[in-house]
């Protein structure tokens, strides 16, 4: 679950568990959202997108769900391995801006 | 196929002295670029962006500034570096389009003594 405070919200699986990350945005007008994963000491990576006219968007091990009326964004993890452990960001973008805005991360961690 | 590189890995500097970090990117052209700053735990934070040679853009007041003399190279730079500068550095680029995903570099990790 998540915690309030200066530090990244943590969730903790088992490897072979789903697991799932919550993201609330803030911005109604925002139109396209991103999942990216951040491992310890390296950039973010690119995982998966979606545009606001799609409720869902399946990868490879993962789907992205986009909840347009509470604002709400989710990554779900498939068969979770310790390879998945890292930070995960969601950003919104709005209006075709070059800018997006970065929520603060939650750091999954996955036990063997 | 796209690759951004970021030199250097890590960088330790006294207070005071100066900074340049550099960052390319190869594959793509007329990319928007984009520096960021990331503390320890903390999410990003934009410091700088660029959608053409000599256009840069500042997000946040900062002891430092950026430059794009060509159309793939961004770089980041201080005259006189503070303790609050340290921190993570990471450059990305985008399509010159919006609503677009950022490809960031493996970052530098900045220590200031």
């Amino acid at each position: 679950g998540e915690s309030v405070g200066l530090h990244l919200p943590t969730l903790s699986v088992q490897e072979g568990d789903n697991s799932i990350i919550n993201c609330a945005y803030s911005n109604s007008a925002s139109d396209y959202f991103i999942w990216y994963k951040q491992e310890s000491g390296k950039g973010p990576q690119f995982i998966i997108d979606i545009r606001s006219n799609m409720d869902k968007r399946q990868g490879q091990r993962v789907t992205v769900l986009l909840n347009k009326t509470v604002k709400h964004l989710s990554l779900q993890i498939a068969a979770t391995q310790p390879g998945d452990s890292a930070v995960y960001f969601c950003a919104e973008n709005r209006g075709g801006s070059y800018i997006p805005t970065f929520g603060r991360g939650t750091s999954l961690i996955v036990h063997p | 196929s796209q690759t951004i590189h970021q030199w250097p890995a890590t960088l330790v500097q006294p207070v005071g002295s100066p900074l340049s970090l550099e960052c390319t990117v190869e594959g793509t052209s007329n990319p928007n670029l984009y520096w960021y700053r990331q503390a320890a735990g903390r999410g990003l934070q934009l410091l700088f962006y660029s959608v053409g040679i000599g256009q840069i853009s500042s997000e946040v007041p900062q002891n430092l500034s950026a430059s794009r003399p060509q159309d793939r190279q961004f770089i980041l730079s201080s005259k006189k570096l503070l303790l609050s500068d340290s921190g993570f550095y990471l450059c990305a680029w985008s399509v010159p389009t919006g609503n677009q995903p950022q490809h960031f570099g493996d970052g530098t990790r900045l220590s200031i003594l």
